[in-house]
């Protein structure tokens, strides 16, 4: 059965330290990625999407993320981290027909 | 910037009772969904609606669920007899394409507890 596995429920970082989320993914096919970030308050809004092609997507807030299919992994990066991307980050794999699959989701802290 | 919204933000209610969660999708949306998350666990489709009519759902969304788009702009989500299991986070979702190329907005969500 498919899956999306993030392994941290919680990661704190420095503001300005680089940060990286992991995501795994069970899929037989290439997989339609996702990261959506959940800020308090707001709904969970789109941050990257991978269907195909180069395997390192940009996406807003200065985001990227890295397909590696060795791996079967999605890992969310930001070279330098602000106050104000403390949230909750959930991956997400397109499953077929209209669902998708998420992950528990990571929340992050930032120290200022 | 359009929105999808969500009311109410949080309900509480007593087991066996009926419940309705509302959203108002982006206007020029087609596609509608339901999703959720028990605390701790991962987000979880329910159902997905379009032209009217269900196009998919998963196991959860069994016969006390259901949803109706009453009129233009309103999509609602109704629990018939709550359980305590309904407890959960509610997300709305809205696009205007279907998936997977269609992006998904989601509402702010409506926290059930079920007592």
């Amino acid at each position: 059965a498919q899956s999306v596995t993030q392994p941290d429920i919680h990661i704190t970082v420095s503001e300005g330290a680089s940060l990286e989320l992991r995501c795994n993914y069970s899929y037989g096919a290439t997989p339609y990625l996702f990261w959506y970030v959940q800020s308090p308050g707001q709904g969970l809004q789109l941050l990257l999407k991978y269907f195909s092609g180069d395997t390192l997507v940009q996406g807003i807030k200065g985001f990227e993320a890295e397909f590696k299919r060795s791996q079967s992994s999605f890992n969310l990066r930001k070279p330098s981290v602000h106050w104000s991307d403390a949230a909750e980050y959930f991956c997400a794999a397109y499953s077929g027909t209209y669902k998708y699959i998420f992950g528990t989701g990571t929340r992050l802290k930032v120290l200022a | 910037e359009p929105e999808v919204t969500q009311t109410p933000s949080h309900q509480v209610t007593q087991m066996g009772q009926e419940v309705i969660l509302r959203c108002v999708p982006i206007s020029n949306h087609l596609y509608f969904y339901w999703y959720r998350q028990i605390l701790g666990q991962k987000v979880e489709f329910l159902v997905s609606f379009y032209n009217n009519e269900i196009s998919e759902k998963s196991e959860i969304f069994d016969d006390q669920f259901s949803v109706e788009r009453p009129d233009g702009s309103n999509f609602t989500l109704k629990i018939r007899s709550t359980k305590l299991e309904d407890s959960a986070m509610y997300f709305c979702a809205s696009s205007e394409r279907g998936q997977p190329t269609g992006e998904l907005f989601f509402g702010e969500g409506s926290r059930l507890t079920v007592l």
